[in-house]
């Protein structure tokens, strides 16, 4: 039982150049998220896919770009990677989003680095 | 705007001892709370959670309090472990939206000292 899966683990970008990070669930769920951890900040929300189809900015999302692929899949863009987007970035997904008692699991995280 | 706090970067406790993590929201409209728990290079995992219409929440050695008075929450461990040692984050959410556009505190790194 995988969980949430994210490729790749770690990544060294030069300024200006493009990535894009890969998340998959096994867990049938239906909302899925991106969120990145910068030291003193916790995590924020950059942008989230409640369901297959759509997706929606969150707190953070200049810099990004998102694909819900299917149910399963969602990746997270950097079209033109900046040093402020040096952070560790953690896929999530939860599974009724609109009841109670239900959290969000995550993954083992991206931890990129701009140079 | 840090809608949610955890004024305490750390806390240091021994082994066997309580440990009290802190957090306080300012957002009157969350009305669900949850707390997370991060090893070094593993993403957070899921701990325990309260809904607004309770004030306590256990789940064996940890027990959430609520003060919604307060707008305050707190994650008691009893008693605390070793292996409890961890960055804690405290997470709340509005009811309605999806339940993981969650909005987290900065986190308290916890150890526990044998």
């Amino acid at each position: 039982n995988a969980g949430v899966t994210q490729t790749p683990k770690f990544q060294v970008l030069k300024t200006g150049q493009s990535m894009t990070l890969q998340c998959a669930q096994d867990m049938n769920h239906n909302s899925m998220y991106w969120y990145r951890q910068d030291p003193g900040m916790g995590l924020r929300l950059i942008y989230y896919s409640a369901s297959e189809g759509t997706t929606d900015k969150g707190e953070v999302p200049n810099g990004y770009n998102v694909s819900r692929l299917n149910k399963r899949e969602f990746s997270l863009r950097l079209e033109s990677a900046a040093p402020s987007q040096t952070s560790v970035y953690f896929c999530a997904s939860s599974q009724r989003p609109r009841l109670v008692n239900t959290e969000a699991f995550f993954g083992q995280g991206t931890r990129l680095t701009v140079v | 705007d840090q809608q949610v706090k955890q004024n305490s970067p750390s806390l240091s406790v021994q082994e066997g001892r309580i440990s009290i993590l802190n957090c306080d929201y300012t957002n009157s409209m969350f009305d669900y709370f949850l707390w997370y728990k991060k090893y070094p290079a593993e993403g957070p995992t899921f701990l325990i959670s309260i809904s607004s219409i309770k004030d306590k929440n256990e789940d064996g050695r940890f027990t959430v309090f609520l003060n919604k008075s307060a707008k305050h929450l707190s994650l008691h461990i009893v008693p605390s472990q070793p292996g409890d040692s961890a960055v804690y984050f405290c997470a709340a959410v509005r009811s309605g939206t999806s339940y993981g556009k969650l909005t987290f505190g900065q986190g308290t790194i916890l150890t526990v000292h044998p």
